[in-house]
């Protein structure tokens, strides 16, 4: 029953390093996401991926990108971290179009602290 | 655009008092509705939601919500809270495009 894997659990970094947020889930859903959890700011969603191959812009893209490598696996890019993008990291998916029921709700992985310095 | 409004950053409620934690959306079809719970340094998990149908919907730990269309609004609640229920709330919508955006929610505090 793992669900939804992210790694690292915790991860620092310094102003400009690059690193890479894995995520994977074995309940064949089609849909995955990334949000950013921060104090006061709810979850906002950085882009998602509605079925293998796609991927769309969230509300928060910027400084971010993502790959679908296959329908298990999601992963975040930072290219050049900056302060501002010191946060929880959260990993979700859900079946989705078409394989499900369009309103099934988020399974969500255990989350990724990062702190940029 | 949807979006999701939580007008109350906190609330604090004694035990065994009612809640009611609001939630307005915006957004042009019938959307998707959800409430997560988020208790300290956990993970997310679901306690409601709605897509169709009977506009009362029934959750876990007690909860329940309203969708009320005119209002655009999808209102937590529940008859008597315990100081277990202490933990920060979420309400979500979704569209047809898969999209699911989250409001900021609401942090409940319980005197006991």
């Amino acid at each position: 029953n793992a669900g939804v894997t992210q790694t690292p659990k915790f991860q620092v970094l310094k102003t400009g390093q690059s690193m890479t947020l894995q995520c994977a889930q074995d309940m064949n859903h089609n849909s995955m996401y990334w949000y950013r959890q921060d104090p006061g700011m709810g979850l906002r969603l950085i882009y998602y991926s509605a079925s293998e191959g796609t991927t769309d812009k969230g509300e928060v893209p910027n400084g971010y990108n993502v790959s679908r490598l296959n329908k298990r696996e999601f992963s975040l890019r930072l290219e050049s971290a900056a302060p501002s993008q010191t946060s929880v990291y959260f990993c979700a998916s859900r079946p989705g179009h078409p394989f499900g029921f369009a309103g099934s709700p988020l399974h969500f992985g255990n989350g990724t602290r990062l702190t940029v310095t | 655009a949807q979006s999701v409004t939580q007008p109350d950053i906190h609330i604090t409620v004694s035990e065994g008092a009612s809640l009611e934690l609001r939630c307005n959306y915006s957004y042009g079809a019938t959307p998707y509705l959800f409430w997560y719970v988020q208790s300290p340094g956990q993970g997310l998990q679901l306690l409601l939601k709605y897509f169709s149908g009977d506009t009362l919907v029934q959750g876990i730990k007690g909860f329940e919500a309203e969708f009320k269309r005119s209002q655009s609004s999808f209102n937590l609640r529940k008859p008597s809270v315990h100081w277990s229920d202490a933990a920060e709330y979420f309400c979500a919508v979704g569209e047809r495009g898969d999209k699911i955006i989250f409001g900021k929610g609401t942090r409940l505090h319980i005197l006991p």
